[in-house]
Order: C-alpha cells, then structure tokens, then sequence
C-alpha cells in the first residue's frame, strides 16, 4: 500500500528543546515537501526536496532544517523550536502532480 | 492579496443538496487545478485535478475551471454525511524547476442526515 508515515503524531514541548519529526514513503518519490496548516492560512511549505540531497526553502523556512541522505526520508528538524511553531505539520511525496500523498499530520506544541 | 482565495466557510448543508464550493486565484500562470478533501484528524487527499479550463466529472463531483475569471467550482450531487470535511483548492506553476502547489485556506463542509 503506497503511503507516507510520519512519527510523533503528536507532540507536546517546550521553548529551544530540540525536535525532529521523522516522514517516510515507499513509493520511491523523488519529491517530497513539508507543510504546516494553520487555521484560515491554509497548507503553506516549509521546505521541499526535489531528489537525494536536494533540498530548497518553501514559503515559510525560518526556524526549520530538513535533510534529505536517503530517498525515502525527509526529516524535519527544529532547533530551537518557539511557541509559533505550535502547528499541524504534513510531510508529502509527490510523483506526478496528480500523484501527491500526504502524510497523517503530526501536531505540534510548543509551550 | 493572497494568490489563492477560498471562503473558509462552514457550510453546513442537508443530506441530498448539491454543495458548490470556489476558489478565485491571481495568477495566470497557474496551470494545474485541484481539490483536495480532508478528513478530521488526517492528511488531504486528492479528489479531483483538472489541467484546462471546461468540465471534469467524477461519480458525484464535478470540478469545473474558469480560467478567464480565474474562478474555480467544485461540485457536489446528492450529498452524504460521509462528504462532511475540509475541502482544499490547490492550484500549481511551474517555477525552479517544478510544479509549486499553492493552497487555499479550506472550507469546512458539513452535510447533516
């Protein structure tokens, strides 16, 4: 079964601990991207990956790493996580544009 | 000005009513149209995608694409309690290399029996 997996689902932490929240996919995607979706703004993108150790800023980059040393992997990492981080994050991979599959979301706050 | 707009509702319907839901974009560029549906509690999942403008029926949906009014519908017949989630326009160009999905904010639906 094609899928994305995303682990913590939830996730309550404070202020500058450190975080990442693992994505996954078996479908052999070269593109995967992260969102995060706040209410009456919609899924923005933090960051994509076009391939293997390609990796570029979405719209909303400030505050987040990702990597990208394997193709079915593409972690997000927050460093220094503040509290407007505290939001519902969705990792996607994508084939074609008709072919994109999100993950279950994982949501995140920051106290 | 955001370059996807979409009411974010709630709509709340009977069983059985056609749902209209839009989208108005700004940019011309945008090649690709989509929606998505969106479940409490899970991932968006593609529902329909359209490339030009004119009609796309599927089963009970129809997407439909005005790329002179920059206006996109999606259309529900006979509506079903189970239709009751968040539905999200998309929208993507090709820019840096790849399709860049935009999203609009959702409308929160609610079909009630």
């Amino acid at each position: 079964e094609a899928q994305v997996t995303q682990n913590p689902r939830y996730l309550i932490t404070v202020t500058g601990k450190k975080l990442t929240v693992t994505c996954s996919q078996n479908m052999n995607h070269e593109y995967m991207s992260w969102y995060r979706q706040d209410p009456g703004l919609g899924l923005r993108q933090i960051y994509y990956s076009m391939n293997v150790e390609v990796t570029d800023k979405g719209d909303v980059p400030e505050g987040y790493k990702v990597s990208r040393k394997e193709k079915r992997n593409f972690p997000l990492i927050l460093e220094s996580p503040s509290p407007n981080q505290t939001s519902l994050y969705f990792c996607a991979s994508r084939g074609t544009i008709s072919e994109q599959f999100f993950g279950p979301g994982t949501r995140l706050t920051v106290l | 000005q955001k370059e996807v707009e979409q009411d974010p509702g709630p709509l709340s319907v009977p069983e059985g009513a056609i749902v209209s839901l839009n989208c108005t974009y700004s940019n011309s560029a945008f090649q690709y149209f989509m929606w998505y549906r969106q479940y409490s509690r899970k991932g968006p999942e593609l529902l329909m995608y359209t490339y030009s403008s004119g009609n796309k029926e599927d089963g009970r949906f129809t997407a439909q694409v005005d790329k002179s009014s920059k206006y996109i519908s999606l259309f529900i017949r006979d509506s079903q309690p189970s239709d009751s989630a968040t539905y999200l326009c998309a929208m993507s160009m090709f820019s840096g290399g790849y399709n860049k999905l935009i999203f609009g904010a959702g409308t929160r639906l609610a079909v009630h029996p």
